[in-house]
Parts: structure tokens; C-alpha cells; sequence
């Protein structure tokens, strides 16, 4: 079947470590994205790829870093700079970013907490 | 500033009966809505999309109309059932032509 799969589930960090949520899609989509969502509040968008070796910043990009060296992969960096890490990260991934009305595809989430 | 509202109050129904969840946007007149479920700890899954030259689009107990003037969208569920439960996501393109998300309306269904 294919899909997205987000690992690990849950995630515990002590505060200033930076920490990697991966992010794996076996649907050949070409563009990538990440969002974060806190209780109450729509999901906003992090980071996103159109294609490989490129990606460009969303609303809310401070404190994160990504790489994009394989269609298949994207990888978010939560690093210390971020001041409210806590919450749930989703990864999504549509076949391409020129299709607006093309529905994103989902993971199931990383629920990374910071103490 | 681009905006898209929903209920953030849970809407609670009788199983049986029809839910209707609101989902409105200001300062902008988007070309395509879509809407989104969502279950507690999973990632949102694509329900339906209508476009703005859509005044109602259908699948299966779901119905979604969208009303340009009033700048809203209506998502129905008729002869709703438990495992209807969830939260609803509502979205739109933005003029960045980025998804932009509503903050979700929670459903509850009860047998």
C-alpha cells in the first residue's frame, strides 16, 4: 500500500537538543510538506518541497531546518532555537504543488514533547 | 489578513440525525475548498473538494455546498453514525497557492 510514514509515534527531548522527525513516502509525489498543530489551532505549514534539493520556508519556519536529497524522503530538524517545541507534526505530500486542487496526503503525525 | 473560521466548539448530534459544520473565510475568494477528517492522533484524511463554480458537491452521506457571497462553506452528513466522530477540517489555496487550514470542528455522534 502505498503512503506516508512518520516515525517515531511519540518523541520526548529534554530542552536545547535538536531533534529529527523523518518523514518517508513510497507514493512517487513530488512535492513534500511539513505542518505543526497545537490544540485549537489549524495546521501550519513549516517548510515545504516542490522537488529535490529544494524547499522553501512556510509561516512558521523559525527554530526548524529541512533537507530534501531523495523524492522520498524529508526530514524535519526541530533545533533548539525553537522556542514552543511541543506539539504534533504532521508530514503530507501531494503529487505536485502547480495542482493546487489536488488533495495532500497525510501521515499519521509525531507527537514530540520537550522538557 | 487571509482568514478561514470554524466552530471551535464540539458540535454534538443523535445518531440518525444530519450534522452540519460551518467553515467561513474573509479577505479572500478562494478557487477550491476542501475538506479534511481527522481522528485523535492521526493525520487528516482527504474527504471532498469543491470548487467555487460548485454550488454543491456529493459523496455518498456527505454534502458540501459552498456559497461565494456568503463567503462560506457547509459540510453535511446525513443519517450520521457513531463512527462518524472526528474532527473536520476545512481548507482553502491561498494567494501564496499554499493549503491554508481551518482550526477544526470536533463531531460527536452519539448512539
Amino acid at each position: 500500500d502505498g503512503g506516508i510514514t512518520q516515525s517515531p509515534k511519540y518523541l520526548f527531548r529534554k530542552e536545547g537538543q535538536n531533534v529529527t522527525l523523518s518523514c518517508e513516502q513510497n507514493l512517487n509525489h513530488d512535492a513534500m510538506y511539513w505542518y505543526r498543530q497545537d490544540p485549537g489551532q489549524g495546521l501550519r505549514l513549516i517548510y515545504y518541497s516542490q522537488i529535490v534539493n529544494d524547499f522553501q520556508k512556510g509561516d512558521i519556519a523559525e527554530g526548524y531546518s529541512v533537507s530534501r536529497e531523495k523524492k522520498e524522503s524529508f526530514p524535519l530538524t526541530v533545533t533548539s532555537a525553537q522556542k514552543n517545541p511541543t506539539a504534533f507534526y504532521l508530514c503530507a505530500s501531494s503529487i505536485g504543488r502547480d495542482s493546487p486542487s489536488i488533495p495532500l496526503h497525510f501521515g499519521n503525525g509525531t507527537r514530540l514533547t520537550v522538557t | 489578513s487571509q482568514k478561514i473560521e470554524q466552530n471551535s466548539e464540539a458540535l454534538n448530534i443523535q445518531e440518525g440525525k444530519t450534522a452540519t459544520l460551518t467553515c467561513n473565510y474573509t479577505n479572500y475568494s478562494p478557487a477550491y475548498l476542501q475538506w479534511y477528517r481527522q481522528d485523535p492522533g492521526r493525520g487528516p484524511v482527504f474527504l471532498l473538494l469543491i470548487r467555487e463554480n460548485e454550488k454543491e458537491k456529493r459523496k455518498e452521506r456527505l454534502k458540501v455546498t459552498f456559497d461565494t457571497t456568503l463567503k462560506q462553506s457547509l459540510f453535511h452528513i446525513t443519517a450520521s453514525q457513531p463512527a462518524d466522530s472526528a474532527t473536520y477540517l476545512c481548507a482553502y489555496i491561498n494567494a501564496g497557492n499554499m493549503l491554508t487550514f481551518g482550526g477544526g470542528t470536533r463531531l460527536m455522534v452519539k448512539p
